[in-house]
């Protein structure tokens, strides 16, 4: 069964280092989504990517963050600059986008801001 | 704006015995209602979705859920745990299946042997 894949499982960073988290969605999926769980919290969306633009984001998606699709298959979540209370695991997830097919989320990257 | 409540962060199950973990939804149209599972150092797998038609769905691993708008709950059950069935628990609620999805705080699931 096809799956979403992220990389790398775990990054470690110094605040204020910019850091590019990677994610391969399910090849015929048309929708991308970042989320992200604080350890102890609730899974949260970040934003949602379709046709090669923001479709939504969240009040946590704030102008530190940015997505990109560089080619057919990779989808990015930069973080410019980061802070200590950006640790967190995040989650890359992709849906058909068509009729009523669900997200699949990958396993996720753990950040670790020292 | 749509939300999920889990009330019960941490529930303890003999092996064997039968499950029922609870999820409470606030969303002004129909909703998508969906139950994901993680496993430690695991991402999100999927048990099973609500979209339309018959309210109690049939997931994988042996889960169900029952949707029943009059009461704005979408519980998940299952007949008898495996200790494999240890995990943390999320509700989901979507707009459809391209929106994001708003999860519950999520109940951790503890077996006893």
């Amino acid at each position: 069964e096809p799956e979403v894949t992220q990389t790398p499982s775990h990054q470690v960073t110094q605040m204020g280092q910019e850091v590019i988290l990677r994610c391969v969605p399910i090849s015929n999926h048309l929708y991308f989504y970042w989320y992200r769980q604080i350890l102890g919290q609730k899974v949260e969306f970040l934003v949602s990517f379709y046709n090669n633009e923001i479709s939504e984001k969240s009040e946590i998606f704030d102008d530190q963050f940015s997505v990109e699709r560089p080619d057919g298959s990779n989808f990015t979540l930069k973080i410019r600059s980061t802070k200590l209370e950006d640790s967190a695991m995040y989650f890359c997830a992709s849906g058909g986008g068509a009729g009523n097919q669900p997200q699949h989320f990958g396993d996720g990257t753990r950040l670790s801001i020292l | 704006a749509q939300s999920v409540t889990q009330p019960d962060i941490h529930i303890t199950v003999s092996e064997g015995a039968s499950l029922e973990l609870r999820c409470n939804y606030s969303y002004g149209a129909t909703p998508y209602l969906f139950w994901y599972v993680q496993s430690p150092g695991q991402g999100l797998q999927l048990l099973l979705k609500y979209f339309s038609g018959d309210t109690l769905v049939q997931g994988i691993k042996g889960f169900e859920a029952e949707f029943k708008r009059s009461q704005s709950s979408f519980n998940l059950r299952k007949p008898s745990v495996h200790w494999s069935d240890a995990a943390e628990y999320f509700c989901a609620v979507g707009a459809g299946g391209a929106q994001k999805l708003v999860f519950g705080q999520g109940t951790r699931l503890t077996i006893n042997p």
